[in-house]
């Protein structure tokens, strides 16, 4: 079983639709979830952190969190054909100071 | 928030010869570095866990013998892939381990060995 589990997609929408981004984790004591974006050929960047259960917004992004499901996801509202990218879900294993990520999920927001 | 300046962005080597990437704390102290390999189309697997000082901790399947990290200060840390071969072409990528929201990354280096 995978640590960090994301549908690689592609995942398609329309300019100024919602995209909605999922990831689950295995590992019950992770404390600390981040989403990174990145484009092609570039190093990843960070989008959204978020430690609580709930929701965390951000502009046009908010972040949600089910410890209990273990489950992160992250909407991305009015989307732009500039979010299109790869969107990796990070997580911090519990105890460890370094992150797992996700294989990725790829959106591509066409006009 | 935290800057982390990675050299060289681009480099071709020979098959065999060894290649050093440099990955620098631009703003603060960094007693832990991570240092990541991206295939194409793939997430980023972290190779190894830089520590300043001290020996570096690699996970596991990662050859420490092939991947020679050190850290030898809190601004510095280096990576050398030695005797490269093809298959180590890839996108390696460090960042730091900033406590508070979220790790920087340095901006990748792209090692193509031909």
């Amino acid at each position: 079983q995978k640590e960090v589990e994301q549908n690689s997609g592609p995942l398609s929408v329309p300019e100024g639709a919602i995209a909605s981004l999922n990831c689950t984790y295995s590992d019950r004591g992770s404390q600390s979830f981040f989403w990174y974006r990145q484009y092609s050929g570039k190093s990843p960047e960070l989008i959204m952190s978020i430690y609580s259960n709930g929701d965390k917004e951000d502009g046009r992004f908010t972040a949600q969190l089910n410890k209990a499901s273990q489950y992160v996801s992250l909407l991305i509202r009015d989307s732009q054909p500039s979010d299109s990218a790869t969107y990796l879900c990070a997580v911090k294993a519990g105890g460890y100071n370094k992150l797992i990520f996700g294989a990725g999920t790829r959106l591509a927001v066409h006009p | 928030g935290a800057v982390v300046s990675q050299h060289p962005s681009r480099v071709i080597c020979k098959s065999g010869t060894s290649v050093k990437i440099e990955c620098r704390s631009l703003d603060f102290q960094a007693t832990t570095m991570f240092w990541y390999r991206q295939f194409p189309k793939q997430s980023l697997m972290l190779m190894a866990t830089s520590n300043e000082g001290s020996k570096a901790t690699y996970e596991q399947g990662v050859e420490k013998d092939k991947f020679l990290i050190n850290h030898a200060s809190l601004t510095l840390s280096t990576l050398t892939v030695t005797s490269a071969h093809p298959e180590d072409s890839s996108f390696y990528i460090c960042s730091n381990s900033e406590q508070g929201d979220g790790y920087t990354f340095g901006s990748g280096t792209r090692l193509t060995v031909v």
